[in-house]
């Protein structure tokens, strides 16, 4: 059990344009999602919080217009990167915690790319 | 200085060694503690989970919490070169977001 997917694994996009990374809980129900970005070598950085049917909590230094959060069912949430650019390379990994036990399950990150 | 501190490594041990991985940490409201492995390019993957001073322990793992010292520890029994990946540790207050180490590289060798 426990078992989070993310989609896509890796998108390589254009400058400019806006990328979307869907988080599915797969066989629970999440009530709190987060959003995390790793540069190589580094550890986990939190990007929002965010609970299903409210706005999403964003970090200090975290462009909340840049990094739309959507959070619209118990299995799924949304981060869309708008007009990325090249630093906005990185990968984003989500994870999801049930309202029962205090823990986060992790999904398989997603790699992106701006050329 | 950091919440949480963990060294980076690497750790480079022969296979079926006993590997001992730790975490410091000086908040002492934390009171959940967590153990992740992360392989290259992959998500982290939960390990351990303890909320209480003392040992737990799962198959060739053992997570230990040494709360009056603010001490974790994570040993893995019997390692495998599989177990090569880098480890985690995390923590809360308790429905609280997470604050990780910077994680232990480690690498079994056959």
């Amino acid at each position: 059990g426990a078992v989070v997917s993310q989609h896509p694994s890796w998108v390589i996009c254009k400058s400019g344009t806006s990328v979307k990374i869907e988080c599915r809980s797969l066989d629970f129900q999440a009530t709190t999602m987060f959003w995390y970005r790793q540069f190589p070598k580094q550890s986990l950085m939190l990007m929002a919080t965010s609970n299903e049917g409210s706005k999403a909590t964003y970090e200090q230094g975290v462009e909340k217009d840049k990094f739309l959060i959507n959070h619209a069912s118990l299995t799924l949430s949304t981060l869309t990167v708008t007009s990325a650019h090249p630093e906005d390379s990185s990968f984003y990994i989500c994870s999801a915690r049930t309202g029962a036990e205090d823990t986060q399950y992790f999904g398989p990150g997603t790699r992106l790319t701006v050329l | 200085q950091k919440e949480v501190e963990q060294d980076p490594g690497p750790l480079s041990v022969p296979e079926g060694a006993i590997v001992s991985l730790n975490c410091t940490y000086s908040n002492s409201a934390f009171q959940y503690f967590m153990w992740y492995r992360q392989y290259s390019r992959k998500g982290p993957e939960l390990l351990m989970y303890t909320y209480s001073s003392g040992n737990k322990e799962d198959g060739r793992f053992t997570a230990q919490v040494d709360k009056s010292s603010k001490y974790i520890s994570l040993f893995i029994r019997d390692s495998q070169p599989s177990d090569s990946a880098t480890y985690l540790c995390a923590m809360n207050t308790g429905f609280q977001k997470l604050v990780f180490g910077t994680g232990t590289r480690l690498l079994v060798s056959p």
